[in-house]
């Protein structure tokens, strides 16, 4: 029973770099999410998606693309590594309804040097 | 728009202290209303959650209540345990414009307890 699996759980980048964060859940949940966690910010969150083939951005979109081209997967793009990408960064799911609780993978700790 | 305001951290006890940690919420609609915890190095994962006024959401000896009248969902243990040590994380989940749900975090409150 894996969840929602993140890969990878640590990266080092180069300023103007580009990596895609892996996400995938084995749930059949039709929503999917990409929250940046930073100290004092709390969750953020960069993207959505309410199910295969539809994307929409959250509240810090800039510098990030996502796909959602199966149920499954969720993968989240930097285009060109900033500093300020540096975060923890997770991604979560639930079936995507009102009472239904978003189910988070263990994150992704990305420093920008 | 929704938003979920936490009180801020850290709160510090000792062991077998009682706790609450307050939240209160805007919403547009009527909301349900979470609470997820943060162990360190991982990710949230869901503590509680009640989905209308005054239910009541417990679980390993955590409790809240919806109240609607104050919008509020303060989160409370009668005895806490050093394992409770974590980052707590009041949310909301509302049906935006576009008619998805989309969750509202509060900032979280992070909670020490000491032997």
């Amino acid at each position: 029973n894996a969840g929602v699996t993140q890969t990878p759980k640590f990266q080092v980048l180069k300023t103007g770099q580009s990596m895609t964060l892996q996400c995938a859940q084995d749930m059949n949940h039709e929503y999917m999410s990409w929250y940046r966690q930073d100290p004092g910010m709390g969750l953020r969150l960069i993207h959505y998606s309410v199910g295969a083939g539809i994307t929409d951005q959250g509240e810090v979109p800039n510098g990030y693309n996502v796909s959602r081209s199966t149920t499954e997967d969720f993968p989240l793009r930097l285009l060109s590594a900033a500093p300020s990408q540096t975060s923890v960064y997770f991604c979560a799911s639930s079936p995507g309804q009102g009472n239904s609780p978003l189910h988070f993978g263990n994150g992704t700790r990305l420093t920008v040097t | 728009g929704n938003s979920v305001t936490q009180m801020e951290g850290p709160v510090t006890l000792s062991e077998e202290a009682f706790l609450t940690i307050n939240c209160t919420y805007t919403a547009t609609g009527y909301p349900s209303l979470f609470w997820y915890v943060q162990y360190p190095g991982e990710g949230l994962q869901l503590l509680l959650k009640a989905t209308k006024a005054d239910d009541k959401g417990s679980n390993k000896g955590f409790e809240a209540t919806y109240r609607k009248e104050t919008t509020s969902f303060h989160l409370e243990k009668g005895s806490v345990q050093v394992s409770d040590s974590a980052v707590y994380f009041c949310a909301l989940s509302d049906r935006a414009s576009g008619g998805s749900y989309i969750p509202t975090f509060g900032r979280g409150t992070s909670l020490i307890v000491h032997p």
